[in-house]
């Protein structure tokens, strides 16, 4: 089965702790995207990569980072510094530029 | 910065009813446009996505595409308490690389 996978489903963390979201994909697309959803806002992209080891922030990058040491792979990392990072997180990928995405499952993160 | 506008709703129909989403967006140079459903708690999940302008049907459903008066919308013939949803609009972001920008969503109640 094709199709992009995000672990884990629920994750809680302490305060001042560094957290690791899990995003591969088996669909062979070159490109791959972070968002995060809030309730009662749009997704807003954090990072995204278009291809292996290259990558560009988006619109709210800071407290993040991500790698993307392998095509099927985009891993995203929340840091300390990410003043509120609970929220649902979201990964995505598309064939290539400007074609549609398709998302992942999500991964919610609970900071307390 | 570029703004994708929804009405959040909730939009009730009810059930075999026609169903209108409209969505606006102000990056004039946008050249490519989605519609995502997402239900409670899930991820978006793609419904259709159009490029020019004018009609493009899928099954039950249509998006309609003005790109002068910068405004697109969904269509969903015969609505079911299945469609019943938050309905996300999408416009890629000229030069952005497949950035996208999404709209906060409408909310569809489908009735008995």
């Amino acid at each position: 089965d094709g199709g992009i996978t995000q672990s884990p489903k629920y994750l809680f963390r302490k305060e001042g702790q560094n957290v690791t979201l899990s995003c591969e994909q088996n669909l062979n697309h070159d490109a791959m995207y972070w968002y995060r959803q809030d309730p009662g806002q749009g997704l807003r992209l954090i990072y995204y990569s278009q291809i292996v080891n290259d990558f560009q922030k988006g619109d709210i990058a800071e407290g993040y980072s991500v790698s993307r040491e392998k095509k099927e792979s985009f891993p995203l990392t929340v840091t300390s510094a990410q003043k509120n990072p609970t929220a649902f997180y979201l990964c995505a990928s598309s064939i290539g530029t400007y074609y549609e995405q398709y998302f992942g499952p999500g991964t919610r993160l609970t900071v307390t | 910065q570029k703004e994708v506008e929804q009405n959040s709703g909730p939009l009730s129909v009810p059930e075999g009813a026609i169903a209108s989403l409209n969505c606006t967006y102000s990056d004039r140079g946008s050249q490519s446009f989605f519609w995502y459903r997402q239900y409670s708690g899930k991820s978006p999940e793609l419904i259709m996505f159009i490029y020019s302008n004018g009609d493009k049907e899928d099954g039950r459903f249509t998006a309609q595409l003005n790109k002068a008066s910068q405004y697109v919308s969904l269509l969903i013939r015969d609505s079911q308490p299945s469609d019943s949803a938050t309905y996300l609009c999408a416009a890629g972001v000229t030069g952005g690389g497949n950035k996208l920008t999404f709209g906060t969503g409408t909310q569809l109640k489908v009735e008995l």
